[in-house]
């Protein structure tokens, strides 16, 4: 258990609907990253927050949105929903390292998306 | 922006044997290296991380290298075992946004008993 939490863990949902997933960072952990992961496919980043501020952006498309919480919790909106969006989007949450920079991300289990 | 190549995409090798997976990178100022596992339908997870005034670092049978110069790390894998069986992607941090990195697009590694 990795301590990032990510609710649901399945969705299934109809094209043109809307959708939104859930994460809880690890306590203490301020970055928040959004991935998608395709079948048989890598990690596309789409986008970090960092403690309630977007951070970095990636191919995250336009009817994606995100946010995060002053309890550090972050949203990921999936609107106007296409088949090719079922994917299995992962949550991750890091420390900044004591000197600066990149460091473990903890990954969520996921979330499931179908999109029937 | 930060661009990691993978290669092989899939390797198959016999219970005991090496394996070694390579990765490139494009931006000369990333410092930071990770390689995260993930096992069929289970999160990515850290296997080993490097940091750019290191030239190599080990944790039982895992190893990393890094020659900066060139701009490649790999991962050493001895005495593999089928749970080593698994996606393993590499990653390299992006100096636009110093604690973000980029991941490579995964080695699928078979471990044949």
């Amino acid at each position: 258990d990795s301590g990032v939490t990510q609710t649901p863990k399945h969705l299934i949902t109809a094209t043109g609907q809307r959708v939104t997933l859930r994460c809880s960072p690890r306590s203490g952990d301020l970055s928040v990253y959004w991935y998608q992961q395709s079948l048989d496919q890598g990690l596309q980043f789409l986008i970090q927050y960092y403690n309630g501020e977007e951070r970095a952006k990636g191919n995250i498309l336009e009817r994606f949105s995100a946010q995060q919480f002053p309890d550090l919790h972050s949203e990921l909106n999936l609107s106007s929903l296409e088949l090719g969006d079922s994917a299995l989007y992962f949550c991750a949450s890091s420390p900044i390292w004591t000197s600066g920079g990149a460091d473990e991300q903890f990954f969520g289990p996921g979330t499931r998306l179908t999109v029937l | 922006g930060e661009n990691v190549e993978q290669h092989p995409s899939t390797l198959s090798v016999q219970e005991g044997d090496s394996a070694v997976i390579k990765c490139t990178y494009s931006d000369s100022a990333s410092n930071y290296f990770p390689w995260y596992k993930q096992e069929l339908g289970k999160r990515p997870q850290l296997i080993i991380d490097i940091r750019s005034n290191v030239g190599e670092k080990k944790d039982q049978r895992i190893a990393v290298t890094l020659n900066k110069t060139a701009k490649h790390f790999s991962l050493h894998i001895t005495e593999t075992q089928p749970e080593d069986s698994a996606v393993y992607f590499c990653a390299a941090s992006e100096e636009t946004s110093y604690d973000k990195v980029i991941f490579g697009p995964g080695t699928s590694l078979s471990v044949i008993p």
